[in-house]
């Protein structure tokens, strides 16, 4: 079945600066790609997703890349805020049930 | 946040009592999901339900059973809690499968002792 890697585990950087965190999946089949942001006691919420037709896709600060071939993709904070301090999971639909397999999520902190 | 709710949002129980955890929604979406999340393990699907009465296993279904007699409702049944059923619990609904935006509940943190 469908396996997604994620890392790194934690990231720390400064405000303004840039955070990358890149996952990794096994599937060759799987064609959707969501990023989740979870704060402290909240619920996952979607912040951005890719499809397998596109190699590229920003949303303002957020952007997210993908490589069909290398089975990878990542996601790009720009300058970043305190407020982005957050759990990231990335995710990618595959295997034979098309279900979101979830990585094991990224903890970003973002220092003042 | 997508008309999602979860109840309880709080139990603590002890080991061997049933348990059932409820998820209803107003978005009148097919498919709703439990996940069950754990430090170091992200998201693991439990079951899953793809209409009325449809449902079928996730990743980590073992102890763990589920229903769905309406279309805004879907229940998780522990029958028998262990310690390692402790974690936070999080229903989700979407549209369609695999290829859309799934909304996440506010979670249930379920305590074992």
């Amino acid at each position: 079945g469908e396996n997604v890697e994620q890392h790194p585990s934690t990231l720390s950087v400064q405000e303004g600066d840039s955070a990358v965190i890149k996952c990794t999946y096994s599937d060759s089949a799987s064609n959707y790609f969501p990023w989740y942001k979870q704060e402290l006691g909240k619920r996952p919420q979607l912040i951005i997703d890719i499809r397998s037709n596109v190699g590229e896709k920003k949303d303002q600060r957020i952007a997210v890349t993908l490589n069909k071939t290398a089975k990878h993709f990542s996601l790009h904070i720009t300058e970043t805020q305190p407020e982005d301090s957050a759990v990231y999971f990335c995710a990618a639909s595959g295997g034979s049930q098309g279900n979101l397999i979830f990585g094991k999520g990224t903890k970003l902190s973002v220092k003042p | 946040d997508a008309g999602i709710t979860q109840s309880p949002r709080h139990k603590v129980t002890e080991t061997g009592t049933p348990v059932t955890l409820r998820c209803h929604q107003t978005e009148n979406h097919r498919y709703m999901y439990w996940y069950r999340q754990d430090p170091g393990h992200g998201l693991r699907l439990i079951h899953y339900s793809y209409g009325v009465k449809d449902t079928d296993k996730g990743e980590v279904s073992d102890g763990y059973s589920v229903s769905r007699s309406k279309t805004e409702d879907f229940l998780l049944t522990l029958e028998s809690a262990t310690s390692s059923q402790t974690s936070v619990y999080f229903c989700a609904i979407s549209e369609s499968k695999g290829r859309a935006e799934q909304y996440f509940g506010p979670g249930t943190r379920l305590t074992v002792t």
